[in-house]
Parts: C-alpha cells; sequence; structure tokens
C-alpha cells in the first residue's frame, strides 16, 4: 500500500523555467510533508517542508503547495537551475515533532536541460 | 540541524556475511532511524532506535536479521545479517529536528553490494 505517491518518474525542464513536482497522499494522519533531493551516492538533503495547516511555505527559489482537502502537493522551483538536477522525493509524517517516521513517495528525476 | 557520520559508505560481500554500519551524530537525540533504499525504489523504514531499550522493527524487518544498537544518545549501530544478494540497498541513518521548516538529517548512505 502506497501511501505517498509520486506518479512522474520523471521530468525534463528546461533551465530558467519552472519545475513542477507533485506528489499524492491517501493517508488523513499525515499532517507534515517533506521534500528532500537527492544525488547519487550521497543521502537525501531536506529542502523545505509544509505543516498541513498551510497552503503555502516558501524559501528561496522553492516554494510547496498543499491542498489537503485533495491530499495533493507540489514542489515548485523557480528559477531552474542545472543543480537542481536530481531525484526528488516527498515525504509525510503524522507530526513535525522529529521522533516520527516518514513515509516517502517514489521519487522524481528531474533532469534541467541548459 | 544535526550532522551524521555514516560508515562505510560502501562495501561489496559474500553472501552469508554479515556488514556492521555506524552512524555516529554531533549532538544528543532521542530517536534515531534506519532506512533502505533498493535499486530503483524508495526510501523504507527498517526500524526506530531508542537509547537504552530495544529498537522497534517495522513490518517486514525483524531483529535476527536486522540487530540494531543505541548504546548512548549520539552513536547506533546497523547489522545486516546472513547476507544475501537481495540484501543489496543503499542504507542510511536518520535523525529528526522538531519543528516546522526542519528537516529530517540523513547520513550519507551505506551502498551494499552482496555477490
Amino acid at each position: 500500500d502506497q501511501q505517498v505517491k509520486q506518479n512522474s518518474p520523471s521530468l525534463s525542464v528546461q533551465e530558467g523555467r519552472i519545475s513542477i513536482l507533485n506528489c499524492d497522499y491517501t493517508n488523513s494522519m499525515f499532517d507534515y510533508f517533506l521534500w528532500y533531493k537527492k544525488y547519487p551516492a550521497e543521502g537525501p538533503t531536506f529542502l523545505i517542508s509544509i505543516s498541513s495547516i498551510k497552503d503555502k511555505n516558501e524559501d528561496g527559489r522553492f516554494t510547496v503547495f498543499l491542498n489537503k482537502s485533495a491530499k495533493h502537493l507540489s514542489l515548485h522551483i523557480v528559477p531552474s537551475q542545472p543543480g537542481d538536477s536530481a531525484v526528488y522525493f516527498c515525504a509525510a509524517s503524522e507530526t513535525n515533532f522529529g521522533n516520527e517516521k516518514l513515509t516517502f513517495g517514489t521519487g522524481t528525476r528531474l533532469t534541467i536541460i541548459p | 540541524s544535526a550532522v551524521i557520520s555514516q560508515k562505510p559508505s560502501r562495501d561489496i560481500c559474500q553472501r552469508g556475511t554479515s556488514l556492521t554500519i555506524q552512524c555516529q551524530v554531533d549532538s544528543q537525540v532521542t530517536m534515531m532511524f534506519w532506512y533502505r533504499q533498493q535499486p530503483g525504489q524508495s526510501l523504507t523504514l527498517i526500524a526506530t532506535a531508542n537509547q537504552g531499550s530495544e529498537a522497534t522493527y517495522e513490518s517486514g524487518f525483524v531483529i535476527d536479521k536486522f540487530p540494531i544498537s543505541r548504546p548512548n544518545l549520539t552513536f547506533s549501530t546497523l547489522t545486516v545479517s546472513n547476507m544475501s544478494p537481495e540484501d543489496s540497498s543503499i542504507y542510511l541513518c536518520s535523525v529528526g529536528t522538531p519543528g516546522e521548516n526542519y528537516g529530517y538529517t540523513f547520513g550519507s548512505g551505506t551502498r551494499l553490494t552482496v555477490v
């Protein structure tokens, strides 16, 4: 039972354009959502998070949108840069207390075309 | 956020042997998490390790196969026992930081290949 889904395994975007990565979830108990970026041979790196009381959180070029009624979140990267090429995972947990397991999506490989 | 040192970074092991992976955190943390990423798959939680108590294992993972130690608040080990080629994966440890805009920090991972 895949509780967090990323339906696009890959995405290619021109440098300078907007990258939009999508994520859906099924578990209504999820209350905190995170995006991670992963390069080969490295651990995932935290990008940005959002709690369920908000519908938007912004940090520099990265913005996460949450539509709780649709159980959907998205990550927007503007403008996209070549260094953004990586695998992006969305993850969810039931709290933001730092003591909960994360449930991960299957990942989307983003390629930024120069 | 915390900084995690994980080792080894990679290893190639014979089937039937065991490998112990270590994670050292630069600050005291209550819980440490161990994940596995099989080739082409997502990250899956193996177990949660509290200091001074038995680790809590997720469905499909057992202590005999993945024994975990947590001797203090900054260190943990995961052993992959009696390895088979199906255990070839990336293994990662993680710790959490409470509060919004903080994520869970991951070690750099151990890439295990069983031959």
